[in-house]
């Protein structure tokens, strides 16, 4: 699977837009960009994924840059409960390689 | 809901005494995945069956194995557990191919 690359952490204020970005730029054609986050001491959630298209669902939307080689997470409105390690994965099969992750803190 | 459930949510084990974790679903998925995550790291997989055809990672410690009796339930046993054990660790299923995986809400095991 190719490697993702994000940055450590980020924060944003309670009710606005947290944009979430990934450098994927080694993926290949049939690998999808997979997004889930993990809530301290919780298991890793299922956010969105997304092939070659923007994805929307009732979490968050998903922007693939045209050439694939970068994407970004957008929940529109974080909330405090929003506060977590966001994980960016590209894969072709069922196996999942976690990296280290973003930390996003929702500050009030 | 349909779910994964693991348990117990906490265990404690004595270093060397063998310890089994858990894992069941009501999703009828065909793939049960194990992971270990260790404090401040990422999970990392450590096998998972594809029915009853299991696959071991390269990584993975002889020291851990599993078994997966039906569909429904997936067993961690770790043969002679170490302080290098302690982790916490995540069961979660998934249909075959490139389908998002649900998590259990893992069991945190501790070594003494």
């Amino acid at each position: 699977d190719a490697k993702t690359t994000q940055p450590p952490s980020m924060d944003c204020a309670e009710g606005r837009a947290a944009n979430l970005p990934c450098n994927h730029s080694t993926i290949s054609g049939n690998e999808y960009v997979y997004w889930y986050r993990q809530i301290h001491s919780q298991g890793p959630q299922y956010i969105i994924h997304g092939l070659k298209n923007n994805e929307t669902n009732e979490m968050a939307s998903l922007i693939i840059t045209e050439d694939r080689k970068s994407s970004t997470l957008i929940l529109p409105h974080a909330t405090l409960r929003d506060t977590a390690v966001y994980y960016c994965i590209v894969r072709a099969n069922s196996k999942l390689t976690f990296g280290k992750g973003i930390t996003l803190s929702v500050r009030p | 809901d349909a779910m994964v459930i693991q348990n117990p949510r906490y265990q404690v084990t004595q270093f060397g005494k063998p310890v089994t974790l858990s894992c069941s679903q009501t999703l009828n998925h065909n793939v049960m995945y194990w992971y270990q995550q260790k404090s401040s790291q990422a999970p990392k997989l450590l096998f998972h069956y594809y029915d009853k055809d299991f696959n071991n990672e390269a990584d993975t410690p002889d020291n851990f194995q599993s078994r997966r009796p039906n569909t429904s339930f997936c067993f961690l046993d770790i043969r002679s557990p170490g302080l290098g054990d302690a982790a916490m660790y995540l069961c979660a299923t998934s249909r075959e191919g490139p389908y998002e995986q649900y998590f259990g809400p893992g069991t945190r095991l501790t070594v003494t």
